[in-house]
């Protein structure tokens, strides 16, 4: 099952407005990546976060990793229609190689 | 198209057959990973190779779901006496890993195989 817990399952918007997703393990990840999802396609990588603490900025997201390593976040600073789309976050727990999942936080933006 | 490629997009078939996905992933990545996603649900994982090795497979894999990567290119997924709970979107995706960098690297997915189960 999932390891990575994301709140919350599903967020709408209007344009304009921030959003903001959470991600959550239980065990210290040695990394994380956030990936976007749109209706109908595959998983497209957005970022990788590796040191305790990380704030990265990509226009309007701001991603964040946790001191403890255990928590991540993604904000969007007033978003526009084309964030429309499923938000997954992605974690390697230590001593393991493979990348865990969230649920996805599934993004809707109203015009 | 450098991408990473899956056939076939879309399979159908009656329970109790076996099915066979193929994935051919960029060409200088060296790890290959299968995910199964079913609606509203994230990517969830099956199995990883490094090369041609199998390093890691998922405690939640039936018996029936078996993969390879013979040569360290492409890879197959095989899934034998399927049932209808197998129905998802499998889909496959790979990386480049440099050890002497650290994590694992970006993946790169390919569009994935649909497969329902009748």
């Amino acid at each position: 099952g999932q390891q990575v817990m994301q709140i919350p399952q599903y967020q709408h918007v209007q344009e304009g407005e921030d959003f903001t997703t959470y991600c959550n393990s239980s065990t210290t990840l040695s990394n994380i990546q956030w990936y976007k999802q749109r209706p109908g396609g595959h998983p497209v990588f957005l970022i990788q976060l590796v040191k305790s603490g990380e704030v990265k900025k990509q226009k309007r997201l701001t991603f964040q990793f946790g001191e403890a390593k255990k928590n991540s976040s993604l904000h969007i600073t007033a978003t526009q229609t084309t964030d429309v789309g499923t938000y997954f976050c992605a974690g390697r727990l230590t001593m393991s190689n493979d990348m865990r999942f969230g649920a996805g936080t599934r993004l809707t933006v109203k015009p | 198209d450098t991408g990473v490629s899956q056939n076939p997009r879309h399979k159908i078939t009656k329970r109790g057959q076996n099915v066979t996905f193929r994935c051919d992933p960029i060409s200088e990545h060296n790890r290959l990973y299968w995910y199964r996603q079913t609606l509203g649900q994230g990517p969830e994982f099956l199995t990883y190779f490094q090369n041609e090795a199998q390093l890691e497979k998922s405690r939640l894999l039936s018996d029936r779901f078996s993969a390879e990567r013979p040569k360290g290119s492409f890879s197959t997924l095989e899934i034998q006496r399927t049932e209808q709970g197998d129905s998802a979107m499998y889909l496959c995706a790979s990386s480049f890993a440099d050890f002497s960098r650290g994590p694992t690297g970006e993946l790169f997915f390919g569009e994935g195989s649909r497969l329902t189960v009748l």
